[in-house]
Order: structure tokens, then C-alpha cells, then sequence
């Protein structure tokens, strides 16, 4: 059974671009979740997906958006980069996001920001 | 908003000792989680644990849902070198996000 798939893996942008990372869930998983893992912040949840719709937002500013296709997978993009972007951009996957259900994490997307 | 605690958060261990870390949260929880995380890699799920008191084994990790259902505990026996690697808790209230600990960093010497 594939696991979460994330591509890139590796980034680097400049600051004012903006990206778009992807991510593709366990076949059957309809919850997606993005986080951001930083060496100081530890991971941070940014938002999370489900039927297409966001169901859940962390605190992060309005550069950092997502959404979701039919097929579960879904998209992360973050407009107008700033050099404290530079993270690990982790997806994770679960059936349908409640209680009783873990998450299975991508390797992420690792993101630097010039 | 809801924050963990893990502790330790590093340890240096030789290698066939036992290694013993805890998570604790402010906030009562349903669903802990443990992971893994090695460089370069996203976090492996190791136990997943969803009832107070509920002791749950892989392998040689062991992890157990505390009573009070605000902390958990991850034993790992007999540790080898591939043990090495950041072991995060993740703990999950009724119609929450999961919210994850700051990590232990492992470290086993030979």
C-alpha cells in the first residue's frame, strides 16, 4: 500500500515568490493535514482538508493557503515567501480526520527560502 | 492553546540499556500518538494508543495511555543503533487537531 507521497522533495525560491507543494494521501484517506516544521517551532499544523474542504486552520497568516481535488490529494501554496518560510512542509494522511484514527506522514517537501 | 511536554529532551544511551521518555499535556486527550522521525524523513507512526490505561506494544516499544488521560509513555527495551532518531508525542482532544510534543532526541553510543 503507497504511503503519502510529496513532491518536491527539495526547494529553493527567493523571497516574494511564491510555491506550491503537492500532496498525495494513502489511497482511501480523505483527510489531509499540512504542518510546518521548523528546528525552533517543532511542528506547527497549518490547516487541514477534507471533501475538498478546509476543515481546520492553524495560526498562520493568509500567504499560506491549501485546497483539496476530488481525489483526496491536495495543495499547499504560500504567496509572497519571507526567508522565515524556510521549513519542512509535512503532509499527513488519515481516513477521515476524527478521533480514533492516526495520521501517516510524507517526507515532506524541504523548502529554503534565498 | 493546547501545548505538550516531552521530557527528556535528549538522551545519550549505550546500546542494550532501556530508554524510558513521557509526554504530558495540560489538557485531557482521546488519541495519543508516538512517531519517529529520522533525518531527512517525515515522522513514522511507531504506537497508536486510544483508551485511558491502554498499554500497547510494537516489538520492543511499549507505550501506555495514562489513567488521567493528560500524559502517555514510550519504553523502548534493549535499545540498538537504529533506535537513534527524535521521538515525538502527539496527542489529540475530542474534535481537535493533533497536537504534537517538541520531540526527545535519542542518541544510543555503542
Amino acid at each position: 500500500k503507497a504511503g503519502v507521497t510529496q513532491t518536491p522533495r527539495y526547494l529553493i525560491k527567493t523571497r516574494g515568490q511564491q510555491v506550491t507543494l503537492s500532496c498525495s494521501p494513502i489511497s482511501g484517506h480523505r483527510s489531509v493535514s499540512w504542518y510546518q516544521q521548523t528546528p525552533g517551532q517543532g511542528l506547527q499544523f497549518l490547516f487541514e482538508y477534507f471533501s475538498e474542504t478546509q476543515r481546520n486552520k492553524g495560526n498562520f497568516p493568509g500567504r499560506f493557503s491549501g485546497r483539496q481535488f476530488s481525489n483526496s490529494r491536495s495543495e499547499m501554496n504560500v504567496s509572497t515567501l519571507e526567508l522565515g518560510d524556510s521549513a519542512l512542509y509535512l503532509c499527513a494522511s488519515s481516513l477521515t480526520g476524527y478521533s480514533n484514527q492516526p495520521q501517516h506522514f510524507g517526507d515532506g517537501t524541504r523548502l529554503s527560502i534565498l | 492553546g493546547q501545548q505538550l511536554n516531552q521530557s527528556p529532551q535528549s538522551m545519550f544511551i549505550q546500546e542494550g540499556e532501556d530508554v524510558s521518555m513521557n509526554c504530558t499535556s495540560s489538557s485531557i486527550f482521546n488519541t495519543w500518538l508516538w512517531y519517529k522521525q529520522d533525518p531527512g524523513e517525515g515522522p513514522v507512526l511507531l504506537i497508536a494508543l486510544y483508551k485511558a490505561g491502554e498499554l500497547t506494544s510494537n516489538g520492543r516499544l511499549t507505550a501506555q495511555f495514562g489513567i488521567t488521560r493528560k500524559d502517555s509513555f514510550l519504553n523502548i527495551s534493549a535499545s540498538i543503533p537504529s533506535d537513534v532518531g527524535i521521538y515525538f508525542c502527539a496527542g489529540q482532544a475530542a474534535g481537535q487537531n493533533f497536537v504534537f510534543g517538541p520531540g526527545t532526541r535519542l542518541s544510543v553510543l555503542p
